[in-house]
């Protein structure tokens, strides 16, 4: 059963310039998060999907979107990108409910 | 503001040793609580999960514990191994209707042979 899927990798953006991610769930998970890591702030929670509708949503500025498709595959877009925006960025599905959540290899972002 | 604080934050061990590594939380709001292992530079592995009504689970030399009453938890890595090195991270979920995980700051573990 293959896991949860990120792309892509690595990327390298400018200041600026806006990037999307992609994150493909564990298949039957309708469940998809998504969190931000950098060494000075942590894991912190961006937002989270459930058959398409956003249900949570963390603190961050209105550059930071996403959207989950019929097929539970989500993405999320960073507009204006800024030198703090460079992270790992980490995906996350389940089944929902009390289940176990499961993430991906991450998306390392670099804003120069 | 919920927190998350894991203690210690960094440790150093010979290989074999039993180790205990804790987790307290300030949110009484526990619906399930979740272990993970971070390598450096990749995503997070679940080690195990423990729903609010369970005190604990195990899978091979792992055993986790849960205490909502204090708001704790500790993860006990029997007989470590240098393959155990990694960022050991506990987070929780406040409830059902969201899969929303409060992080911990996280325990860095070095295993050395």
């Amino acid at each position: 059963k293959a896991g949860v899927t990120q792309t892509p990798r690595y990327l390298i953006k400018t200041r600026g310039q806006q990037v999307t991610l992609s994150c493909s769930p564990i298949s039957g998970h309708r469940s998809v998060s998504w969190y931000q890591q950098t060494p000075g702030q942590g894991l912190q929670f961006l937002f989270e999907y459930f058959s398409e509708t956003q249900r949570n949503k963390g603190n961050f500025p209105g550059r930071f979107s996403g959207r989950q498709f019929s097929n539970s595959r989500s993405e999320m877009n960073v507009s204006t990108l800024e030198l703090g925006d460079s992270a790992l960025y980490l995906c996350a599905s389940s089944l929902a409910g009390n289940n176990e959540q499961f993430f991906g290899p991450g998306t390392r972002l670099t804003v120069l | 503001k919920q927190e998350v604080t894991q203690i210690p934050a960094a440790l150093s061990v010979p290989e074999g040793e039993n180790l205990v590594l804790n987790c307290s939380f300030t949110d009484s709001a526990i619906y399930n609580l979740q272990w993970f292992r971070q390598d450096p530079g990749k995503g997070l592995t679940s080690l195990l999960l423990i729903q609010s009504s369970q005190r604990e689970q195990t899978s091979g030399r792992l055993n986790a514990s849960l205490d909502k009453s204090s708001g704790r938890s500790t993860l006990y890595i029997a007989a470590s191994q240098p393959g155990d090195s990694a960022t050991y991270l506990c987070a929780h979920r406040r409830s059902y209707n969201t899969d929303k995980l409060i992080f911990g700051t996280g325990t860095r573990l070095q295993v050395f042979p």
